[in-house]
């Protein structure tokens, strides 16, 4: 099954970029990596998903390098409502549409004035 | 809103007692999932359904769980015999089949059995 690692916990300041990076060894061939955003007492958000390369939307960027055996999530400027918990994950490697997410821990990031 | 949405947002319950949340998921979705989430940890896998049929259920759940999607709309999880162990965040997420990845959440049930 893959598994991702992310750091558990990250600080930054209001108007930084932050990078979070997320490990994932064994992410099998057809798995995309997804990342959430998570705010106390809420359900998860997506954020953005991403294959190889760089993918960038309104909230985030993606990088994915060739071996895509991680993936770095980059947040522009930061305020303090990113403060939240964010999942990195990958497919459990199951066959056709029979797979599943696996969630980690997470990474909760802290954004101070 | 078009969204997942959930019912009830809170419930207290004794211990012993059963217990019943309903997710409505996002109409033109086909998946449906539920997870159970404790603090401090990431979201656990229970179940999911495409359209009607229940593909999948974690080992990790107890016969005391039982999940139905009878129509393929909205679902409903059954906890029986309710434990202090039971207390927790439970989610439902919606997707659809091609994008299984991208699933989105409702603002999920807070159990607490005393």
């Amino acid at each position: 099954l893959a598994k991702t690692t992310q750091p558990i916990s990250m600080d930054s300041y209001e108007g930084q970029e932050v990078n979070i990076t997320c490990s994932h060894n064994n992410i099998a061939t057809n798995d995309y990596i997804t990342w959430y955003q998570q705010f106390p007492s809420q359900g998860p958000r997506f954020i953005i998903q991403g294959y190889k390369t760089k993918v960038t939307n309104e909230v985030a960027s993606l990088f994915i390098p060739a071996d895509r055996k991680s993936s770095t999530l980059s947040l522009p400027r930061v305020s303090l409502s990113d403060t939240a918990v964010y999942y990195c994950l990958v497919g459990d490697g199951g066959a056709g549409n029979n797979r599943k997410l696996i969630w980690g821990l997470g990474t909760s990031l802290a954004v101070n004035p | 809103d078009t969204g997942v949405s959930q019912n009830p947002r809170h419930k207290i319950t004794k211990r012993g007692q059963n217990v019943t949340f309903r997710c409505d998921p996002i109409s033109e979705h086909n998946r449906l999932y539920w997870y159970r989430q404790t603090l401090g940890q990431g979201p656990e896998f229970l179940t999911y359904f495409q359209n009607e049929a229940q593909l999948e259920k974690s080992r990790l759940l107890s016969d005391r769980f039982s999940a139905e999607r009878p129509k393929g709309s909205f679902s409903t999880l059954e906890i029986q015999r309710t434990e202090q162990g039971d207390s927790a965040m439970y989610l439902c997420a919606s997707s659809s089949r091609d994008r299984q990845e991208t699933q989105y959440f409702g603002p999920g049930t807070r159990l607490l059995v005393l």
